[in-house]
């Protein structure tokens, strides 16, 4: 199955809570595993990716959590700010040759002031 | 920074009728994507392009898509009879090498077929 289930669908975050966006996959043939952000009216931008031989990647207030076992990983964003609101999609890629990924449908990320 | 570029912003048109969408990649990537978002779903993979040629393309890249590098710096996606089904946002990507590296995304071209 190339299918990525991402949840939950929205979330709405206080400034300064954390919020936890939850991805999970069938194909154990996925080894590469980026979270893209998406701002209305633009393009998605890839936010922090992690490949499956680590459990954890941080990159500032962005972690990564990764469960090789249970095929889940979960984007955990710290001190969430407004300016992270935002739409988060996960998603996933083989080693096939050609990065083509596979999105999961998307968290819209409302953070209140 | 080098960023990929889709023109135009928006295209509107009526059913029937056929479409361009171009594509400026970055200039040092060889690997080059389509992707369509219908409003409010998700990002879905359309066709991948590499050395002058189809890569991989998905179920939904049937017989009225084709894509095109017709010179060294523009890649194109042309619908030849839009149905209204195609309405989304399409937008164009492009990696520096394959396998899992990172993709840019463009800014999108909003596709209204009527």
């Amino acid at each position: 199955q190339q299918q990525v289930k991402q949840s939950p669908q929205s979330l709405i975050v206080q400034k300064g809570g954390i919020s936890i966006i939850n991805c999970a996959y069938e194909n154990t043939a996925f080894d590469y595993f980026p979270w893209y952000q998406q701002f209305p009216g633009k393009g998605p931008a890839l936010l922090i990716a992690i490949r499956p031989d680590v459990s954890e990647k941080k990159e500032g207030r962005f972690t990564i959590s990764f469960n090789k076992s249970a095929k889940q990983f979960s984007l955990h964003i710290m001190d969430s700010q407004p300016g992270d609101s935002a739409t988060y999609f996960c998603a996933a890629s083989d080693d096939s040759g050609y990065s083509t990924l596979t999105f999961g449908k998307g968290t819209m990320l409302l953070v209140s002031p | 920074e080098p960023e990929v570029t889709q023109t135009p912003s928006h295209q509107v048109t009526q059913m029937g009728q056929e479409v361009i969408l171009r594509c400026v990649p970055i200039s040092n990537h060889l690997y080059f994507y389509w992707y369509r978002q219908i409003l409010g779903q998700k990002v879905e993979f359309l066709v991948s392009f590499y050395n002058n040629e189809i890569s991989e393309k998905s179920e939904i890249f049937d017989d009225q898509f084709s894509v095109e590098r017709p010179d060294g710096s523009n890649f194109t996606l042309k619908i030849r009879s839009t149905k209204l089904e195609d309405s989304a946002m399409y937008f164009c990507a492009s990696s520096e090498k394959g396998g899992n590296t990172e993709a840019f995304f463009g800014q999108g071209t909003r596709l209204t077929v009527v």
